[in-house]
């Protein structure tokens, strides 16, 4: 079935050092891919979607652009901040049964941010 | 103010009772869904709905149902509760079905400790 891999658990960085964050997939098809953040005791919210047209969606300074050829979906960010800290999970949209569709997550990565 | 309100947002209950978390969204979305977040298992997908309809269901113990008395209601019963069914519960929900790469929007989650 479908799947999501996120390699690191914990990614410890000092502020201002670059972002990256690694998500891979396995997909029968062609899956949007997306990025969730959920800070401490909040609900996770979307932080970036992928386009069907290859454009690189961004937001807060975060990017991600979808590989195909490599099944990737990596998150990056050019110099994190403090309030970066947070867990990011990667996740793809999955046919479902039934014509409904619903998202598989990754095990998520824990990112501190410390100055 | 919150589009997706979850109660109770926290509640102890005692091995072998019985549960009921509520959701209601008043984003206008078709789809609903409930994912558990624990240690063991982030956000773990267990049960989607279309238009009031059971779409899709990953929970493997007939302890959890779902129940849609509204479109914008999903509620989730559990029952003969168990210290590993601790974990927060999130409700989502989405516009519309299908492979389209419809966003979830995520409930602030209820807690459940189990004792």
């Amino acid at each position: 079935g479908d799947s999501v891999t996120q390699t690191e658990g914990l990614v410890t960085l000092t502020e201002g050092l670059p972002v990256m964050l690694n998500c891979t997939y396995q997909s029968t098809y062609s899956p949007f891919l997306f990025w969730y953040v959920q800070h401490l005791n909040e609900a996770p919210k979307l932080l970036l979607k992928s386009f069907t047209d290859n454009k690189r969606p961004e937001h807060q300074g975060f990017h991600a652009t979808l590989h195909k050829s490599s099944s990737s979906f990596h998150l990056q960010k050019s110099s994190a901040q403090l309030s970066d800290s947070a867990l990011y999970y990667c996740a793809l949209s999955d046919r479902g049964q039934g014509g409904s569709a619903k998202l598989i997550f990754g095990e998520g990565t824990k990112l501190t941010v410390s100055s | 103010d919150p589009k997706i309100i979850q109660k109770p947002k926290y509640l102890v209950a005692v091995t072998g009772s019985e549960k009921i978390l509520i959701c209601e969204q008043y984003l206008g979305h078709n789809a609903m869904y409930w994912y558990r977040q624990s240690a063991k298992k982030p956000l773990e997908f267990m049960f989607s709905y279309s238009y009031q309809k059971l779409m899709d269901n990953q929970t493997a113990s007939s302890r959890f149902q779902p129940q849609s008395s509204k479109k914008n209601h999903l509620d989730l019963q559990i029952t003969a509760l168990k210290p590993d069914d601790s974990a927060t519960y999130f409700c989502a929900s989405s516009q519309g079905q299908g492979n389209s790469g419809n966003t979830l929007y995520f409930g602030e989650g209820s807690r459940l400790i189990v004792v």
